[in-house]
């Protein structure tokens, strides 16, 4: 089993659309998770922390559910520019990351 | 404020051949990690770097080997490519080893083909 699972999408939803990704974790210890984008052949870039009261940022928001061991992602009022891969990340040893295979999603005019 | 470099941005190698990668860190950062991702996939870990010392090693053989220097930038070599090492191979530079939340900057990559 994958420390980190994702569904790989693509997820296909037009613009203005509501669309929410989850991610999965094995490792019961794992202490911190973030969200990172990443565009096509391009670097990932944080996109958020997630904490486990849950946080927002303008049009998105992250939970944690360390009880049931995933992470979500919701995104409100999609953008053509929210296109892009997902990227669920954890940091359990402090020095290193721990990416998930990545969600693709394309928003449609 | 300087981000993290990589170069070269694109290489092609042939099966056997030896490759170096190199990334300066972003100003202010000590630390640089080197991750591997293949098409299609999440980056994996390779190995850290901190204090011109290996500092965690994932799931990579030792053909896969690095070294930091004095200014915190780094090299990635591998030996006796294959043709499986063909990958975008990230650079990541931080603010201290084993210290969780801090940001990780990552570079553009260096796209690695072997043929």
């Amino acid at each position: 089993r994958k420390e980190v699972e994702q569904d790989p999408g693509p997820f296909n939803v037009p613009e203005g659309a509501t669309v929410a990704f989850n991610c999965t974790y094995s490792n019961s210890a794992s202490q911190s998770f973030f969200w990172y984008r990443q565009d096509c052949r391009k670097e990932p870039k944080l996109l958020m922390s997630v904490y486990s009261s849950g946080n927002e940022d303008g049009r998105f928001t992250a939970q944690l559910n360390r009880a049931s061991q995933y992470i979500s992602l919701l995104i409100r009022d999609s953008k053509l520019s929210d296109s892009a891969t997902y990227l669920c990340v954890l940091n359990n040893a402090g020095n290193m990351l721990t990416f998930g295979g990545g969600t693709r999603l394309m928003v449609k005019p | 404020e300087t981000g993290v470099t990589q170069s070269p941005t694109h290489l092609i190698k042939t099966r056997g051949q030896q490759v170096t990668l190199r990334c300066s860190s972003q100003s202010g950062h000590n630390t640089v990690s080197w991750y591997q991702q293949a098409l299609g996939q999440g980056p994996q870990f390779i190995f850290q770097y901190y204090r011109e010392e290996e500092n965690g090693r994932g799931n990579f053989p030792p053909r896969f080997s690095g070294l930091q220097f004095p200014n915190y930038s780094s090299e990635l070599n591998v030996n006796a490519l294959e043709l499986d090492d063909s990958a975008l191979y990230l650079c990541a530079s931080s603010l201290g080893a084993g210290m969780l939340n801090y940001g990780y900057t990552f570079g553009s990559g260096t796209r690695l083909t072997v043929v």
